[in-house]
């Protein structure tokens, strides 16, 4: 079974771009969540989806969205980049929200690089 | 706001040799408690995870951990270390509501021959 995929797996973009990252799911999860994990830190919480809407939100700028489709995949969009966005980006899915319960399966990430 | 911090950014062992690595919570309510190992250029693996069941939880490549509520504390051990080991290590804790993780700044093992 396919685990957590997310593309592309690295980007460069210049500063004041967008930029849209995508993750599938495990096949069955229904809940999707992005973390951001600078070099050197832990992973922090950006966004979490369950059922196509947003059920959680870390404490990131607007410039940070995200959306949930019929299928479960998700998007996070990120405008106006900055340099201190680059970071790996990293998917989560869980079969409900509340994903201690079962654990969060995480992605291989996308590595953004802000330059 | 629930958190966890972990002592010692780098941590190196023989192989063979224990391994200790220490992660203290803080949290108001009893929490539910994660190890993670990230590989280089890779994503997270869950290790373990307390989930207020049994306060030693046994994970997986032999690492085990203990919830100790008197000391805040869930370290991960493993008896003995072995060169594959050498990776990234997370603690986290689920926040409130459970719809999140909370990581730790993570802790490097090397493991030397």
């Amino acid at each position: 079974d396919a685990g957590v995929t997310q593309s592309p797996t690295h980007l460069i973009k210049t500063r004041g771009q967008h930029v849209t990252l995508r993750c599938s799911p495990i096949s069955g999860h229904k809940s999707v969540s992005w973390y951001q994990q600078v070099l050197g830190q832990g992973p922090q919480f950006i966004f979490q989806y369950y059922e196509k809407e947003e059920r959680g939100r870390g404490n990131f700028p607007d410039r940070f969205s995200a959306r949930q489709f019929p299928n479960y995949s998700s998007e996070l969009n990120v405008n106006a980049l900055l340099l201190g966005d680059s970071a790996l980006y990293l998917c989560a899915s869980s079969l409900i929200q509340d994903g201690t319960r079962d654990g969060y399966t995480f992605g291989s990430g996308t590595r953004l690089t802000v330059v | 706001a629930q958190s966890v911090t972990q002592l010692g950014s780098h941590v190196s062992v023989s192989e063979g040799a224990l391994v200790l690595l220490r992660c203290n919570y803080s949290s108001s309510v009893p929490p539910y408690l994660f190890w993670y190992v990230q590989y280089p250029n890779q994503g997270l693996q869950l290790l373990l995870k307390y989930t207020s069941a049994a306060t030693l939880v046994k994970g997986i490549n032999g690492f085990e951990a203990e919830f100790k509520k008197s000391e805040t504390s869930f370290h991960l051990t493993k008896p003995s270390a072995h060169m594959s080991d050498a990776a990234e290590y997370f603690c986290a804790v689920s926040n409130t509501g459970r719809r999140a993780l909370t990581f730790g700044s993570g802790t490097r093992l090397q493991v030397q021959p």
